[in-house]
């Protein structure tokens, strides 16, 4: 089945360090791939996405590559700021078949400081 | 406007006793679902329903019963809480028929069980 592995954290960096959050995932065919953001007592935000391999997704500083040959959609942001303090998903979602459930890696915890 | 909505936000609950969380969608979709997101924010899918359908039934209680009315409402009834049912429970819509299955979640229902 569908599988996705992203390092758990927790992550604590001061505020304009560099963030990578890893995210490598095993799947059939040719899965589309999500972060999502989940700021304290809130619900989960899509924050970017991609589709197809060598696509890039990027939203508010953040891009993610799809890169089928290592099987991974890593989570950067060149100077991140108090306010990206959340939990991060990796997630994806199969293509045809019964693959309608979006399934989620466990999380990552980043914590930045002032 | 609220695109998915769940009320109540949060539940305190005796053991033993029986609840339900609702939720609605106003996008259109013709997804739901819901998630149960434990301490450690591990985030497990229960149910789906496409067009009032059910589609995904994970290894659920039987003491969960989702009941979706029309393709707006999906609800979920607990039956004989337990202490281990304590989490937030999350409602979200997506559509199946085109798109890249984005899901847009509700804010979350925080249901503790003492």
């Amino acid at each position: 089945g569908n599988s996705v592995t992203q390092m758990e954290g927790p992550v604590t960096l001061s505020e304009e360090a560099f963030l990578t959050i890893n995210c490598t995932y095993t799947a059939t065919g040719y899965p589309s791939l999500f972060w999502y953001v989940q700021y304290p007592g809130e619900g989960l935000q899509l924050l970017l996405k991609a589709t197809k391999a060598d696509d890039k997704g990027s939203n508010k500083g953040f891009e993610a590559t799809y890169r089928k040959e290592t099987t991974s959609f890593h989570l950067e942001k060149g100077s991140v700021q108090v306010s990206d303090s959340a939990v991060y998903f990796c997630a994806l979602r199969g293509r045809g078949g019964s693959n309608y459930k979006l399934t989620f890696g466990k999380g990552t915890l980043l914590t930045v400081n002032p | 406007d609220t695109a998915v909505s769940q009320t109540p936000k949060y539940l305190v609950t005796q053991m033993g006793n029986d609840k339900s969380i609702k939720c609605e969608q106003n996008l259109g979709h013709d997804t739901m679902y819901w998630y149960k997101q434990d301490s450690k924010k591990f985030l497990k899918i229960m149910f789906s329903y496409n067009n009032k359908e059910l589609i995904i039934n994970e290894t659920v209680p039987n003491r969960f019963s989702p009941k979706s009315p029309d393709k707006a409402h999906l609800n979920l009834h607990i039956n004989s809480l337990e202490l281990g049912d304590s989490a937030v429970y999350f409602c979200a819509s997506s559509n199946l028929a085109g798109g890249t299955g984005e899901l847009f979640f509700g804010e979350g229902s925080r249901l503790t069980v003492l």
